[in-house]
């Protein structure tokens, strides 16, 4: 079945250590994107990418890097130099961005706790 | 003004009230527009995308007014399994960016 696969669901982190979130997707969709979902509030954009090997800062870049070696895969790492890690990240793709987006397909998301 | 906004609720409903939600949105050459549900602890999935014309799927409709940039949902014989957090959804101020998420509505549906 195609889909968005995230890995792990379930994250524990100890303050100072950088983590990697994986996502994976066999849709064929050239847009991926990371967000970041608090209690109580909106999905804010983390990081996109449109193709393989380019990738653009969304709202709330800082303490996070992004890579997009492969179609299928956008790895987001959240470093140390995030003030804040704890929260749920969301990874979606879509066919498109801007005026041409459609449907974006979610994965089920990872929760990171910072203990 | 913020770029999507939505009334965070709750709307507490009885089964078979109709509610619905109203969206603001501030960028007026915003051109896709969409309405996403979310359940509790879940990822967002896609409910309705909202056409000029406007448009309905069994229960729901969905309106766009681009003179006032709001976008609606109507929920028409409520349900218990309506209950979750709705999510507006709007294309970006410049092409090439990615969708905007309004904070959400949350609806609860009692018997």
């Amino acid at each position: 079945d195609g889909g968005i696969t995230q890995s792990p669901k379930y994250l524990f982190r100890k303050e100072g250590q950088n983590v990697t979130l994986s996502c994976e997707q066999n849709l064929n969709h050239d847009a991926m994107y990371w967000y970041r979902q608090d209690p109580g509030q909106g999905l804010r954009l983390i990081y996109y990418s449109q193709i393989v090997n380019d990738f653009q800062k969304g709202d709330i870049a800082e303490g996070y890097s992004v890579s997009r070696e492969k179609k299928e895969s956008f790895p987001l790492t959240v470093t140390s130099a995030q003030k804040n890690p704890t929260a749920f990240y969301l990874c979606a793709s879509s066919w498109g961005t801007g005026t041409l987006t459609g449907e974006l397909f979610f994965g089920e998301g990872s929760r990171l706790t910072v203990l | 003004r913020k770029e999507v906004e939505q009334d965070p609720g709750p709307f507490n409903v009885p089964e078979g009230a109709t509610v619905a939600f109203n969206c603001t949105y501030s960028n007026s050459a915003s051109q896709s527009f969409f309405w996403y549900r979310q359940d509790c602890r879940k990822e967002p999935k896609l409910l309705m995308s909202v056409y000029s014309s406007g448009n309905e799927d069994g229960r729901f409709t969905a309106q766009l007014n681009r003179a006032s940039q709001y976008i609606s949902l109507l929920i028409r014989d409520s349900k218990l399994s309506d209950s979750a957090t709705y999510l507006c959804v709007v294309n970006g101020a410049q092409a090439g960016t990615a969708l905007i998420f309004g904070k959400g509505t949350t609806l609860s549906v009692s018997s």
